[in-house]
């Protein structure tokens, strides 16, 4: 079975440019997460997705940052404009979480994103 | 408030040593799962166990054992004769089950290095 797959791996730009991170969750995960890792930090959520919709976006930063999961599928995020700050690795994850389920559900995570703001 | 903390930043162990990483939680919630995660160089967080609030049994998995302690409000992992492949950053994570909501609350992470 295949993993969570992200893209590009690395990325490096200046200050201002807009960048995007793309995500292929786990076929059949009906949850995607993005969270960013700083250096030397545990990673943080961003967002997350049950199917096409977002239900917690509470810590995006909505003035630059924005995400969208098309057909509940692959999900990207983009920043415009990127500031020095957004420097950090963006970690794609998915679940498959069951309905009125007490259960709480593994999320895998992909390689990341290593983001290099200059 | 809800938070992870692993006080140890780096450890650094000889090869067939065991240690221990410490991770103390908070919460108000009486029903949340605990995790631990390893995360070698190439990025990707593995997944090594979850446990929920009510379950305290601890646990062992080959080498890898977890000490659930609700009284302490702390859940340890130790490596029994560690091995060079150990090396990587391991983190402890905290959910809830409330609404099944999925957020992950992540400690800092402690960076193990296990040297020949």
């Amino acid at each position: 079975e295949a993993g969570v797959v992200q893209s590009p791996r690395y990325k490096i730009i200046e200050k201002k440019q807009p960048v995007a991170f793309w995500c292929n969750p786990i076929s059949g995960h009906n949850t995607l997460y993005w969270y960013r890792q700083n250096l030397g930090q545990g990673p943080e959520l961003l967002i997350r997705y049950e199917n096409e919709e977002a239900v917690d976006d509470s810590q995006l930063p909505k003035d630059r940052f924005s995400a969208e999961r098309l057909k509940g599928v692959d999900s990207t995020l983009k920043i415009q404009p990127a500031e020095l700050g957004d420097s950090a690795v963006y970690l794609c994850a998915s679940s498959l979480v069951r309905e009125r389920s007490f259960s709480y559900n593994e999320q895998f995570f992909g390689p990341g994103t290593r983001l290099t703001v200059l | 408030a809800q938070k992870v903390t692993q006080a140890q930043t780096e450890i650094s162990v000889v090869e067939k040593e065991d240690v221990t990483l410490d991770c103390v939680y908070e919460t108000r919630d009486t029903t949340y799962y605990l995790f631990w995660y390893k995360q070698p160089p190439s990025g990707e967080l593995v997944f090594l166990i979850r446990r929920n609030s009510f379950d305290e049994q601890n646990e062992i998995s080959g080498r890898y054992s977890w000490n659930f302690q609700k009284s302490t409000s702390s859940f340890n992992f130790t490596i029994t004769a560690s091995q060079v492949v150990d090396s990587a950053v391991y983190f402890c994570a905290l959910g809830h089950s409330s609404s099944n909501t999925g957020k992950l609350i992540f400690g800092q992470g402690t960076t193990l290095q296990v040297k020949p």
